[in-house]
């Protein structure tokens, strides 16, 4: 079955970092562009960033570059994004998607709190 | 590459058709035949999903009661008979040019 599964959000205060995790499974993940698009509590989807298939490109939102890492591990068919001095505005629900130009595959998402 | 979405909400009695428009602030085109110019479904409660991509081609498993319309910067989507199962809000999304921008979306309710 194709999916991809995110983890590693939760409850963090402001100024902390978290990891986000996501596990493909389904299609040859090596192969693909992936995404991170994100969406704050009844707002709408926001693109956040990209990476290439080999790691060696990747793009950011203009708001959140400095504070955003995307990284791969292609061999555990994984991609993550860092976030690092967190806001309460990045409170939302994140999503990763494989990125064929289209966004074909996405995963259930999982919620970043930013609060104190 | 800013995308806007109209109208905002919708409210469609079943057995009826609705349709939404997106336009954007720059020509979707980026090859012959070719625009960068997809639509999405995230029902309540769930993930987006795709629907449309390259302005009109259907998604595998997509109904055609669903169809995509378009050229340049300005784009419809069309559902020809509206059914319950319709009800969410629909985005459109550009992919010409980084960063990827979605429209605001428009949510659709079923009287």
């Amino acid at each position: 079955e194709v999916q991809l599964v995110e983890s590693g959000g939760g409850l963090v205060q402001p100024g902390g970092s978290l990891r986000l995790s996501c596990v493909a499974s389904g299609f040859t993940f090596s192969s693909h562009w992936m995404s991170w698009v994100r969406q704050a509590p009844g707002k709408g989807l926001e693109w956040v960033a990209n990476i290439k298939p080999d790691g060696s490109e990747k793009y950011f939102m203009d708001s959140v570059k400095g504070r955003l890492t995307i990284s791969r591990d292609n061999a555990k068919n994984s991609v993550y994004l860092q976030i690092n001095s967190l806001r309460v505005e990045d409170t939302a629900v994140y999503y990763c998607a494989r990125d064929m130009g289209v966004f074909d595959i996405w995963g259930q998402g999982t919620m970043v709190t930013v609060s104190s | 590459v800013v995308m806007t979405q109209t109208p905002v909400s919708l409210s469609v009695t079943p057995g009826q058709p609705a349709s939404i428009s997106c336009k954007s602030s720059q020509s979707l085109l980026y090859s012959v035949g070719k625009t960068a110019l997809s639509w999405y479904l995230q029902r309540p409660g769930q993930s987006p999903q795709l629907l449309i991509y390259e302005v009109s081609n259907r998604f595998s498993g997509v109904p055609d009661r669903f169809s995509g319309s378009g050229s340049g910067t300005d784009f419809t989507l069309k559902i020809s008979r509206v059914e319950p199962e319709d009800v969410g809000v629909y985005y459109c999304m550009q992919t010409v040019d980084l960063p990827r921008t979605f429209g605001q979306g428009t949510k659709v309710e079923i009287k």
